[in-house]
């Protein structure tokens, strides 16, 4: 079982440009959830989702923008990176939105210029 | 608003007792869950506290007291791999259900 994986592993973008972070799991979960981790700040939640069709902001949401077509994907776009929106971006998911064990995919280093 | 403190890094020795502190300030508490970090992997799931007390699993415990805003994970006969960052993590509900809100981490590191 694969659980939870992220593409791509790492990548530096140039200010201005887009990307997309992408996130799968295998698992059926309900609930899905994009965090940022910065030295000394710990995990910071972005958006998260609680079901396929729904998303919700996070602590740090601006900038980034989400989407829940099926219940497996839970792509993270970033339409216009800044510096400031470099960082490592970890990918979870739990069966319920209210579960205390949440699955982390292996994250994506990406570093913005 | 919503804080969490621990301490930014501990260090002790191989089979000993090592206790991580927790406390928090947060409205709509519902629990409080401990994460492990090996060398910026993917954070795992450690324990999780609902209600007053402890939780022991194996070598690890957590413990809750929701009246004092406090936990604390204790690691016990810590071995090399221990080593990693530590996280509590509050579970917040609202209106749209309950969300994980993390601290800055506890680096523990354990020396032979």
């Amino acid at each position: 079982t694969a659980g939870i994986t992220q593409a791509p592993t790492s990548q530096i973008l140039a200010a201005g440009r887009s990307m997309t972070l992408r996130c799968t799991q295998d698992m059926r979960h309900n609930a899905m959830y994009w965090y940022r981790q910065d030295l000394g700040l710990g995990l910071r939640l972005i958006h998260y989702s609680n079901t396929a069709g729904t998303t919700g902001k996070g602590e740090v949401p601006d900038g980034y923008s989400v989407s829940r077509a099926n219940t497996d994907d839970f792509p993270l776009t970033l339409a216009s990176a800044v510096p400031s929106q470099t960082s490592v971006y970890f990918c979870a998911s739990s069966p319920g939105l209210a579960d205390n064990e949440q699955f982390f995919g292996p994250g994506t280093r990406l570093t913005v210029l | 608003g919503q804080s969490l403190e621990q301490p930014s890094e501990v260090t002790a020795v191989e089979g000993a007792i090592v206790q991580i502190n927790c406390t928090y300030q947060t409205s709509g508490f519902y629990g409080l869950s401990w994460y492990q970090q090996h060398d910026g992997g993917a954070p795992t799931f450690l324990s999780y506290n609902a209600l007053d007390g402890l939780e022991e699993t194996g070598r690890f415990s957590s413990f809750l007291s929701r009246s004092d805003s406090y936990g604390y994970l204790l690691l016990q006969e810590l071995q090399m791999k221990d080593s990693a960052s530590y996280f509590c993590a509050v579970t917040r509900l609202n209106g749209q259900g309950g969300k994980l809100i993390f601290g800055q981490g506890t680096e523990l590191s354990v020396k032979p």
